[in-house]
């Protein structure tokens, strides 16, 4: 089976810090993508990247920025964060060759409050 | 502006009887859909899919209906049981690569034992 593990589940941070959202998947896949998601708005792609070092911008990238050094690993970063980029993030990931045929796996969300 | 729309945010059904959930979309490139599951606190999963050259598909309960003409999909849940009371997202995506995956903005179902 598929696994995408996000190490924080649940945080809470101070306006101005800077904050580290971890994603790791363990099937060697190329493509790996943030999303946040937010009551009436859906799922929202913030960044994506599909090989090492690679990074698109999706439909809402300011504020955020991402880190790709490893196949396995996909870091999003909130460089100061604002109480608006409270939310829930979503990281996921899948094979190279894009959609279809594949369907795209989910971690299971990390919590960030900005207080 | 949203390309992929769910115009309702919430639908309550009785154990055993159907779940229609809708989802409409605007761009026409769009040729793979899918329907994803999301319980609270934990990742969406995914349901069914459907590619543009079908109308229909169906696993076991769920079954995803596609009109392109009217660019329209549907999902039907049957019989709809409580553990499937959960909030379901349509998702749409072209033929160019992995990141124009575009999401709904789900549709909270709650069924009703």
């Amino acid at each position: 089976d598929v696994k995408v593990t996000q190490s924080s589940r649940y945080l809470v941070k101070r306006t101005g810090e800077k904050v580290f959202l971890e994603c790791v998947q363990d099937m060697d896949h190329e493509n790996m993508f943030w999303y946040r998601q937010d009551p009436g708005l859906g799922l929202r792609l913030i960044y994506f990247s599909y090989d090492v070092k690679m990074k698109e911008k999706g439909d809402i990238p300011e504020g955020y920025s991402v880190s790709r050094e490893k196949k396995e690993r996909f870091s999003l970063i909130l460089e100061s964060a604002s109480t608006n980029q409270t939310s829930m993030y979503l990281c996921a990931s899948i094979p190279g060759g894009g959609l279809a045929g594949n369907t795209i796996y989910f971690g299971e969300g990390s919590w960030l409050t900005v207080v | 502006d949203q390309q992929v729309k769910q115009n309702s945010p919430s639908l309550s059904v009785q154990e055993g009887r159907i779940s229609i959930l809708n989802c409409d979309y605007t761009n026409s490139m769009f040729d793979y859909f899918l329907w994803y599951k999301k319980y609270p606190a934990e990742g969406p999963t995914f349901l069914i899919s459907i590619s543009s050259i079908k109308d229909k598909n169906e696993d076991g309960r769920f079954t995803v209906f596609l009109n392109k003409s009217a660019k329209h999909l549907s999902l039907h849940i049957v019989p709809s049981q409580p553990g499937d009371s959960a909030v379901y997202f349509c998702a749409a995506s072209g033929k160019t690569g992995a990141n124009n995956l575009f999401f709904g903005t789900g549709t909270r179902l709650t069924v009703i034992p």
